[in-house]
């Protein structure tokens, strides 16, 4: 089974171009994260859908920063202007609907991620 | 808040060591805990998961025994291997589907 596809794995750009980041979750998972890794700060949560719904999105840094997912498969994570202090490592990760019942433990299963460097 | 935290890095151990990464929680409930491994370049993988009190969860060699009494999920391995060396994360949730809330990581690094 394919897992959550996220494109491009590598993006190098100028400061003040717009960023624009895909992920593909799971086929039949109805939640998907965008986290942010850097060495500094670790793994940061950015924002979160449930049913293609934004749950929370507290951890977006600024107004730069804007995530959207028009359908089960398919989310977008874009940043405009971008800056070189969003230089970091953009993972997606998806996970069942809710309830034990479903068979979802709580786990998140997280693509390969998306190195983006602002000059 | 719900927080993780893990023993600092980076650990160094040569071929054969046993391991151990330490963690500990503070939640406001009774979280499902999780380890999750990184290896260059790549995303995170699930290493192992429990998701009550006394549970013990366990894969390649690697194991975890949450305990409630202490808020620990410490990672142990008897004998690493060097293709063991990632960094390493602890993580809980408490409900489903919630993100993961993660510590800071650990990088091993075995040796031949």
């Amino acid at each position: 089974d394919a897992g959550v596809i996220q494109s491009p794995r590598h993006e190098v750009t100028e400061m003040g171009q717009e960023v624009t980041l895909r992920c593909k979750p799971i086929s039949g998972h109805n939640s998907l994260f965008w986290y942010r890794q850097t060495m500094m700060r670790g793994l940061e949560l950015l924002i979160y859908f449930n049913n293609n719904v934004p749950i929370d999105d507290s951890g977006m840094p600024e107004d730069r920063f804007s995530a959207k997912m028009p359908n089960a498969s398919f989310s977008t994570l874009k940043i405009q202007p971008s800056e070189p202090r969003d230089s970091a490592v953009y993972f997606c990760a998806s996970t069942l609907g809710p309830g034990l019942a479903g068979g979802n433990t709580g786990e998140l299963f997280f693509g390969e991620g998306s190195r983006l460097t602002v000059l | 808040g719900d927080s993780v935290t893990q023993m600092e890095g980076p650990v160094t151990l040569s071929e054969e060591a046993f391991l151990t990464i330490n963690c500990t929680y503070t939640a406001t409930g009774y979280p499902s805990l999780f380890w999750y491994v990184q290896y260059p370049g790549e995303g995170l993988q699930l290493l192992l998961k429990a998701t009550k009190a006394d549970d013990k969860g366990s894969n390649k060699g690697f194991e975890a025994t949450y305990r409630k009494e202490t808020t620990s999920f410490h990672l142990e391995k008897g004998s690493v291997q060097v293709s063991d060396s990632a960094v390493y994360f602890c993580a809980l949730t408490l409900s489903v589907p919630a993100p993961l809330v993660f510590g800071k990581g650990t990088r091993l690094s075995v040796i031949a």
